[in-house]
């Protein structure tokens, strides 16, 4: 079975400017989180997404949004980008929803200049 | 989510077992210990799991003292590759929360 994958692995932006990421979950997973992780950080929650709905948010600004596709694949909209989003994006799929069993992407490096 | 506490590094030979430990005395009744890997510029990566009984599957070993104050997390014979940052996270509320973890390296 294929895992997940996410799309591109590497971007570099410009403050300001908006960027859209992909994950692509695993065969029959409906649920995808996403978190970001910088050194400073660690690895942050972002949201969940299960049947095209937000099911769990983290505390992040409105800036960072995501959306669920009927075939359970999700896409993450990060817009006015600032430097402090430079980061490893990550997608992690799981059968359904709130599963602590999670399975992750290789991620997606995040670049803003 | 009851927090844990990890070393944050750990060295081990190769071949060896590599016992690492969590303590999260917080922890509520209905949470569950997860431990999830992540090796150098990978995904984390699921390991096991447990409640309340010690726990083994193919990669690793989980033994949960009886007042689950604490767990180790045992890999019986380690290898190179099995170098990563090792996190252990008490869930119980919809999401995984990462802490800083232990940075595993294995000296071979």
């Amino acid at each position: 079975k294929a895992g997940v994958t996410q799309t591109p692995r590497y971007l570099i932006k410009t403050r300001g400017q908006q960027v859209t990421l992909s994950c692509s979950p695993i065969s029959g997973h409906r649920s995808v989180s996403w978190y970001q992780q910088t050194p400073g950080q660690g690895l942050q929650f972002l949201f969940e997404y299960f049947s095209e709905t937000q099911r769990n948010k983290g505390n992040f600004p409105g800036r960072f949004s995501g959306r669920q596709f009927s075939n359970s694949r999700s896409e993450m909209n990060v817009s006015t980008l600032e430097l402090g989003d430079s980061a490893l994006y990550l997608c992690a799929s799981s059968l359904f929803v709130y599963q602590e069993t999670q399975y992750f992407g290789p991620g997606t490096r995040l670049l803003v200049l | 989510d009851a927090k844990t506490t990890q070393p944050t590094s750990m060295d081990c030979a190769e071949g060896r077992a590599a016992n690492l430990p969590c303590n999260h005395s917080t922890i509520s009744g209905n949470e569950y210990v997860y431990w999830y890997r992540q090796i150098h510029s990978q995904g984390p990566q699921y390991i096991i799991h447990g409640l309340k009984n010690n726990e083994t599957n193919e990669m690793a070993s989980l033994i949960i003292t009886e007042d689950r104050k604490s767990s180790t997390l045992i890999l019986p014979h380690a290898t190179l590759r099995d170098t990563a940052v090792y996190y252990c996270i008490a869930f119980g509320n919809e999401k995984l929360t990462f802490g800083t973890g232990t940075r595993l390296t294995i000296i071979p």
